[in-house]
């Protein structure tokens, strides 16, 4: 059974699309992570939830706005995309503070 | 959070024992060091964790000395598949809420 799923794995769309790329675990965790990984492999959090409630928000342009409906979920959606947010999104979740399991990513092409 | 500092690549040869070492002099008292792994095109995947001296796990050993500025990963015998980048990190773990990954060791498993 896959721990922390994400779909799609590969989204190509056009620039000023909205898109979104969901997230489900079923580890029973608390807390859900989203992190961009750009082309030079630097993995950057964006957002973290605890129980469905914003705690971390980084410098995220407010194109990018995250969606718990429940615990077990958390989805990423993007407006007006723009041609620097291609990259490599991954999902990830935690249920005590030692390991965080990550997804397989969403491979974002944005033309 | 403290900043962590590594190689940013390394080789080795098959059966070789590789040892990656991470700086991270700010650390504080409260903070754990972790290590990831990541495989091309996959979520990183936890490997090993610490606090102070030695932890061995069936995959890795972890050596922290005792003013904690620095801690080394050691692979024994690595083989073809231990190619992957290596991300030391340093966080409360009582905040895992915003764990910063750094730029990673590329780490090139030659046969």
């Amino acid at each position: 059974d896959t721990a922390v799923s994400q779909t799609p794995k590969y989204l190509v769309t056009q620039m000023g699309n909205d898109k979104s790329i969901k997230c489900e675990q079923n580890l029973g965790h608390d807390t859900m992570y989203w992190y961009k990984q750009d082309s030079k492999k630097f993995l950057k959090i964006m957002f973290s939830y605890n129980n469905k409630e914003l705690i971390i928000n980084e410098t995220v342009p407010n194109r990018f706005s995250p969606k718990s409906p429940d615990k077990a979920h958390l989805n990423l959606h993007i407006n007006s995309l723009e041609l620097g947010d291609s990259a490599v999104y991954f999902c990830a979740s935690t249920g005590g503070g030692d390991e965080q399991f990550f997804g397989p990513g969403t491979r974002l092409t944005v033309l | 959070l403290a900043k962590t500092t590594q190689p940013i690549s390394m080789d080795s040869y098959e059966g070789q024992e590789v040892n990656i070492t991470c700086s991270h002099n700010n650390i504080a008292t409260n903070d754990y060091i972790t290590w990831y792994q990541q495989f091309p095109s996959q979520g990183p995947r936890f490997i090993i964790q610490g606090y102070k001296t030695k932890v061995t796990n069936e995959v890795a050993s972890l050596f922290i000395p005792a003013d904690r500025k620095s801690s080394t990963l050691s692979l024994p015998r690595v083989s073809l598949s231990d190619t992957a980048v290596y991300y030391c990190l340093v966080g409360d773990m009582d905040s895992s809420y915003k764990l910063i990954f750094g730029s990673g060791t590329r780490l090139l498993v030659r046969p």
